[in-house]
């Protein structure tokens, strides 16, 4: 099946510092979404991606999507101990119109106050 | 508004014994999803209905697993008999529109199978 590669695995900062992670897939997807999952909760939706070269901001989260259509990138600036959690990026295949959406493993941030 | 609501929360069973997990979809959405996280495999996709009737179940791990979705606004997902390795969190989620919308997810239930 699709398979999304999804680094850094793991991310320890420090407060204020700047963050980016990114998601590589082997198939060309037609919408890319990026979700935040805090501990015993469900993934949220951050920030959804339905056009090649798109550049989306929500508040100090921007991410792209890639103009192969087989990456996006996530930025947060400035962080704080409040995005502390794992990322999800996830994508939606172009191809047979499907709605089955394929995440990656993750990113696990850990801010340092 | 209320959001995608699973129930229940956690569950602790004995290895052999039936488990029914159940998923409220947000109203009005018209796909609904089965995901299965553990630390192993992250979230995979279980099965996806579409306006109530199945899609791809490709996922489903195997036949002790099956779900359902008799409506609009309710499906549940059985595991008959259960296993240890069936312990992890299940996730539904559901999505507004059909094809390339976001789904929101359920805040999940954390399965024990003992």
């Amino acid at each position: 099946g699709q398979q999304l590669n999804q680094s850094p695995q793991s991310m320890f900062i420090q407060e204020g510092e700047d963050v980016s992670m990114n998601c590589t897939s082997s198939s060309i997807f037609n919408t890319w979404l990026w979700y935040k999952q805090d501990p015993g909760e469900g993934p949220v939706l951050l920030i959804a991606l339905y056009k090649a070269g798109e550049l989306t901001s929500n508040g100090r989260l921007t991410a792209q999507f890639g103009t192969t259509r087989k990456d996006s990138f996530l930025n947060i600036s400035a962080s704080i101990p409040s995005d502390v959690g794992i990322y999800f990026c996830a994508g939606q295949e172009a191809q047979g119109g499907s709605e089955k959406l394929v995440f990656g493993k993750g990113t696990k941030l850990t801010v340092n106050p | 508004d209320a959001g995608v609501i699973q129930s229940p929360r956690h569950e602790v069973t004995e290895m052999g014994q039936e488990v029914t997990l159940r998923c409220k979809p947000i109203s009005g959405h018209n796909s609904l999803f089965w995901y299965r996280q553990t630390m192993m495999r992250g979230l995979e996709l279980l099965i996806y209905f579409n306006n109530n009737v199945p899609i791809d179940d490709s996922g489903m791990p195997e036949d002790r697993f099956s779900a359902k979705m008799p409506n609009a606004s309710f499906s549940t997902l059985k595991i008959q008999p259960s296993e240890p390795r069936d312990s992890a969190v299940y996730f539904c989620a559901s999505s507004p529109i059909t094809g390339y919308s976001p789904a929101f997810f359920g805040q999940g239930t954390r399965l024990t199978v003992v």
